[in-house]
């Protein structure tokens, strides 16, 4: 079962900055924060990762609380190619391990 | 960045046939590579991992006889669909962890269709 929970679905104006959630409350202390999105009929596409650090890369920002039991993943300037379902995944150290999909968030772009 | 190319993209077989899918990484060498299939509306469904010169390892449920995946390289594994049904038809997705081992890279998928 995936140890992650998000909102079913958010709406967000295109140009704003689109803030999903993810609660990990029984993160172990070996697992990354990792985030991926899927567009319609695509395969994922990764998005960006941490482990108790905030980062930030070319696609987007994540925002780890500093208990790690949560996680915000920051699109600043969402647009219409941002409609997709977004993952919160938590992966340990060895990355032949499996990864779980949650149902994600479905995350609309409105005009 | 590394990619991971699937193909056929899609595919429509009459019931009773087999059908393969073909996953490869092309600029990195995956020793492991995993199969999802997804329903539609539906999340990602892990189906088995498939490693390198040893035998796939399935997800409970999940049958090997039906569902043969071959690993002969380091750079392709596949996915058989044997005796393929109208339930069968799904959206399979093969990944591959890049080789910094950061990061899983993911095929376009492969919408499977029986009629």
């Amino acid at each position: 079962d995936a140890k992650t929970t998000q909102p079913t679905s958010m709406d967000c104006a295109e140009g704003r900055a689109a803030n999903l959630p993810c609660n990990h409350s029984t993160i172990s202390g070996n697992e990354y924060v990792y985030w991926y999105r899927q567009i319609h009929s695509q395969g994922p596409q990764y998005i960006i990762h941490g482990l108790k650090n905030n980062e930030t890369n070319e696609m987007a920002s994540l925002i780890i609380t500093e208990d790690r039991k949560s996680s915000t993943l920051i699109l600043p300037h969402a647009t219409l190619r941002d409609t997709a379902v977004y993952y919160c995944i938590l992966e340990g150290l060895n990355r032949d391990d499996k990864i779980i999909f949650g149902k994600g968030t479905r995350l609309h772009i409105l005009p | 960045g590394a990619v991971v190319s699937q193909h056929p993209s899609w595919v429509i077989c009459k019931s009773g046939t087999s059908v393969k899918i073909e996953c490869r990484s092309l600029d990195f060498q995956a020793t492991t590579m995993f199969w999802y299939r997804q329903f539609p509306k539906q999340s990602l469904m892990l189906m088995a991992t498939s490693n390198e010169g040893s035998k796939a390892t399935y997800e409970q449920g999940v049958e090997k006889d039906k569902f043969l995946i071959n690993h002969a390289s380091l750079t392709l594994s596949t996915l058989t669909v044997t005796s393929a049904h109208p339930e069968d038809s799904s959206f399979y997705i093969c990944s591959a962890p890049d080789a910094t081992n950061e990061k899983l890279f993911f095929g376009s998928g492969t919408q499977l269709s029986v009629l």
